[in-house]
């Protein structure tokens, strides 16, 4: 069965510093995706940043970086030049690319970023 | 629309009581699905529409959960009878995909809170 599991429930980092979140996930599939989601009180999932399995190179949007580990089945988040307007719950999901697209969902990281 | 939308934002319903909750997805996205979320957890699948096919409803946790999709565009998920457990956010996601393209992102709604008293 595939699961994601992301460790850390709470992290906090100081505005302008970097973070990192963690996040590992089991599957025995090939080409899949990764995903960041971020979900602020609104409740509205918003996607952060999104890898292709089969892509060995690392993506990146802005400020919104991965480090993914396809030996070691880890996609960790790191955001630089951290903002307060970054506070939020994120969450890693995965899918496989197939006929069903439904996202598997880690049970997320609550993030603060104090001023 | 702009987004995908959904109604009601809140709900309370009491013990027994059958609610609908309605979702307007994207104009043209193919997929749409169905996840609950509850409280402190990440979502959980609940079924999975092409078009108004529903592909995947194996997520759905009882008989009691349906779901539909008749013309292809908005759905409505039902829940009968419902109970405490049942307390969560339900949110709708669609996007353009097609079965066998790759890509293409699942947009959110903000959802709807369910809330069994």
């Amino acid at each position: 069965a595939q699961t994601v599991t992301q460790s850390q429930p709470e992290m906090s980092v100081q505005e302008a510093e970097t973070v990192t979140l963690s996040c590992t996930y089991d599957t025995s599939e090939s080409d899949y995706y990764l995903f960041w989601y971020k979900q602020p009180p609104s409740r509205q999932m918003i996607l952060v940043i999104r890898q292709e399995a089969y892509k060995q190179q690392n993506a990146t949007e802005n400020r919104f970086s991965v480090n993914f580990q396809k030996a070691a089945k880890s996609f960790s988040l790191k955001i630089s030049d951290s903002q307060l307007g970054d506070a939020a719950m994120y969450f890693c999901a995965y899918r496989i690319n197939g006929n069903n697209r439904k996202l598997i969902w880690g049970l997320g990281t609550s993030l603060a970023v104090n001023p | 629309g702009a987004g995908v939308s959904q109604s009601p934002r809140y709900k309370v319903a009491k013990r027994g009581q059958d609610v609908a909750l309605r979702c307007d997805p994207i104009s043209g996205h193919v997929s749409l699905f169905w996840y609950q979320q509850a409280l402190g957890q990440g979502p959980e699948f609940l079924t999975y529409f092409q078009n108004e096919a529903q592909l995947d409803k194996s997520g759905l946790p009882s008989d009691r959960f349906f779901a539909e999709r008749p013309e292809g565009s908005v759905s409505t998920l039902k829940i009968q009878r419902t109970q405490q457990e049942d307390s969560a956010v339900y949110l709708c996601a669609s996007s353009l995909a097609w079965s066998n393209s790759r890509g293409a992102e699942a947009f959110f709604g903000q959802g709807t809170r369910l809330t069994v008293v």
